[in-house]
């Protein structure tokens, strides 16, 4: 398996709190991207990652932002949770760009915004 | 409307049935195409990749009609191990759109 670690893998908070996730990777790869999963809608990519300080959005990054200050973390913040933040959220990585190769997720960071 | 469209099921079956999933993609820009499997409560991961000329991967079969923006993954002689949620995936430009993942549990 990948070498990926989400952290944490379970939050409770409450509205209008900051929340960090966090997503460490031991393979070297140069992306890395933050999705979060709803039932329905499935896999939706907030923001990525294309190297060190290279990032861009996603399809669903209101509300979100996010660092890449070394190539093993890729951080995803939200400023001022919310409850339709409430969400499992997957980081992943591959080695080339996502439509050329394989994405390697993370276990999943389960958050519920009160 | 959403740019990948999959039946959510749920695909009862017993083993050794051969079940078919059907996904279709709004994007007709789309480029490259995948399945990834996702069990409960799990990480989703690569089944295939879908190739336009259709591909095959032991039992796990994948075809792609462009034109008419479809992708299927047909599942022979079911195991109990396959019953998971499958994901189809269709990509434009490094701008991947997952399905939102049919369920199939294979029952003894």
């Amino acid at each position: 398996d990948a070498g990926i670690t989400q952290s944490p893998r379970h939050k409770v908070t409450e509205t209008g709190t900051p929340v960090t996730l966090r997503c460490h990777q031991t393979e070297n790869h140069r992306y890395m991207y933050w999705y979060r999963q709803d039932p329905g809608h499935g896999l939706r990519l907030i923001h990525y990652s294309y190297g060190v300080k290279d990032t861009d959005k996603g399809e669903v990054s209101d509300g979100y932002s996010v660092s890449r200050s070394k190539t093993e973390d890729f951080l995803l913040t939200l400023e001022s949770a919310t409850s339709s933040q409430t969400s499992v959220y997957f980081c992943a990585i591959s080695e080339r760009a996502q439509h050329r190769g394989e994405l390697f997720f993370g276990e999943g960071s389960r958050l519920t915004v009160l | 409307r959403k740019e990948v469209e999959q039946d959510p099921g749920p695909f009862n079956v017993p083993e050794g049935a051969t079940v078919a999933f059907n996904c279709t993609y709004s994007n007709s820009a789309s480029q490259s195409f995948f399945w990834y499997r996702q069990d409960c409560r799990k990480e989703p991961k690569l089944l295939m990749s879908v190739y336009s000329s259709g591909n095959e991967d032991g039992r796990f079969t994948a075809q792609l009609n462009r034109a008419s923006q479809y992708i299927s993954l047909l599942i022979r002689d079911s195991k109990l191990s396959d019953s998971a949620t499958y994901l189809c995936v269709a990509n434009n430009n490094n701008d991947m759109r997952f399905g939102a993942g049919t369920r199939l549990t294979v029952k003894p």
